[in-house]
């Protein structure tokens, strides 16, 4: 029973469509996170929502906008997909602020052509 | 944001062999944790530190907070193939954000 799961694992599209990545965690969390990887590994944080509700929101181009439905989903809809949005995309989840440690899913591959 | 370096970048070993990896920053942080990222996975959580001078075993992986909750270490006692992986640290601020390193790669070969 996946705890975070996201959905597509993969994702090629063309350069200015928009796609959405969905994000579910049943962990029971209150607090989640979208971090992109780059092609170094690095991970950088791209937003976090406690309870529904804002609270990192990152230098990230407002093409990137988070919904989150209630607390236990976050999606992320991205919109003029650039080449330089091609990526790993994690979602991750953690109970309050993430003191305790958190738990990523496997990640959505994103190549833009 | 606060800035943590990890060292060395990719380390290589034989199995059986000893292993450090160290997590270095300028700043001060309300706890430390490390993750092993195996590939076209997300990185899973190995131990959270939160007290200066803290140290944690997880069989034969020995973890360390620096006394002035700046930097970490972590140690692998006689390398097993299965050890192979992305270890990152990353350091939780009083912003709640969670800033990761670089990270180090390590191989053990069998």
């Amino acid at each position: 029973d996946t705890a975070v799961s996201q959905t597509p694992k993969y994702l090629v599209t063309q350069m200015g469509n928009d796609k959405s990545i969905k994000c579910e965690q049943n962990l029971g969390h209150d607090t989640m996170y979208w971090y992109k990887q780059d092609s170094k590994k690095f991970l950088k944080i791209m937003f976090s929502y406690n309870n529904k509700e804002l609270i990192i929101n990152e230098t990230v181009p407002n093409r990137f906008s988070p919904k989150s439905p209630d607390k236990a989903h976050l999606n992320l809809h991205i919109n003029s997909l650039e080449l330089g949005d091609s990526a790993v995309y994690f979602c991750a989840s953690s109970q309050d602020f993430g003191g305790d440690g958190y738990t990523f899913g496997s990640g959505t591959r994103l190549t833009v052509v | 944001t606060q800035l943590l370096e990890q060292s060395p970048q990719f380390l290589s070993i034989q199995e059986g062999e000893n292993l450090t990896v160290y997590c270095n920053s300028s700043s001060v942080f309300s706890s430390l944790q490390w993750y092993r990222q195996e590939p076209g996975e997300g990185p899973v959580l190995l131990v959270t530190v939160v007290t200066g001078g803290e140290v944690k075993k997880l069989k034969r992986l020995t973890f360390q907070f620096g006394d002035a909750r700046k930097d970490s270490s972590l140690h692998i006692t006689a390398a097993q193939p299965g050890d192979t992986g992305l270890y990152l640290c990353a350091g939780e601020g009083n912003d709640y954000k969670l800033s990761f390193g670089a990270g180090t790669t390590v191989t053990v070969r069998a």
